[in-house]
């Protein structure tokens, strides 16, 4: 147990719709990420937290968009979903902002129908 | 050219084998280097995490760094079936925030 927190961990919903994924970061975690994992696309970089704040952004759609709240759990929200966006959507959490050790939690399982 | 390349197997053993994984890379500014093992979907868990030249150990696993050919490598000696999964290597540069992985390498070991 990495002690990273995700909810759901399964997820089916249709075309068009809206999600939440939610996450908590280990105790004393500052750093969020989250990662995408698809069949094809292996394990892509979509945005990091670092406090509450924005810190680095890498392949996200601007159909996602994620926070970090005070108390440091965070939210990744995907909209107008396409099928496309059937994948694993997994938070990690570290302890710095430079991300040298990074824990993973079990993943959200998104499937789009 | 991807920045990290790693061979996706599938790579089978026996019992008790030695296992060597390996990742090559382009960026010469990636400082920190891990290894992570992944079991059918589940998250990754972090296994090694180095960030200079030479050898690391931890029990059966050595992992290996060369910064010159930018190329690591991990070890696992007398491998065990539960260590059946598939193996990513990470990196990061120093003043980036995100991890760039590998394609993974799906190991088999039987028993």
């Amino acid at each position: 147990d990495s002690g990273v927190t995700q909810t759901p961990k399964h997820l089916i919903t249709a075309t068009g719709q809206r999600v939440t994924l939610r996450c908590s970061p280990r105790s004393g975690d500052l750093s969020v990420y989250w990662y995408q994992q698809s069949l094809d696309q292996g394990l892509q970089f979509l945005i990091q937290y670092y406090n509450g704040e924005e810190r680095a952004k890498g392949n996200i759609l601007e159909r996602f968009s994620a926070q970090q709240f005070p108390d440091l759990h965070s939210e990744l929200n995907l909209s107008s979903l396409e099928l496309g966006d059937s994948a694993l959507y997994f938070c990690a959490s570290s302890p710095t902002a430079v991300g040298d050790t990074i824990y993973f939690g079990e993943g959200s399982w998104l499937t789009v129908v | 050219q991807k920045e990290v390349e790693q061979d996706p197997g599938p790579l089978s053993v026996p019992e008790g084998a030695i296992v060597s994984l390996n990742c090559t890379y382009s960026n010469s500014a990636f400082q920190y280097f891990m290894w992570y093992r992944q079991y059918s979907r589940k998250g990754p868990e972090l296994l090694m995490y180095t960030y200079s030249s030479g050898n690391k150990e931890d029990g059966r696993f050595t992992a290996q760094v060369d910064k010159s050919s930018k190329y690591i490598s991990l070890f696992i000696r007398d491998s065990q079936p539960s260590d059946s999964a598939t193996y990513l290597c990470a990196m990061t540069a120093g003043s980036a925030r995100q991890l760039t992985f590998g394609s993974g390498t799906q190991l088999t070991v039987l028993p």
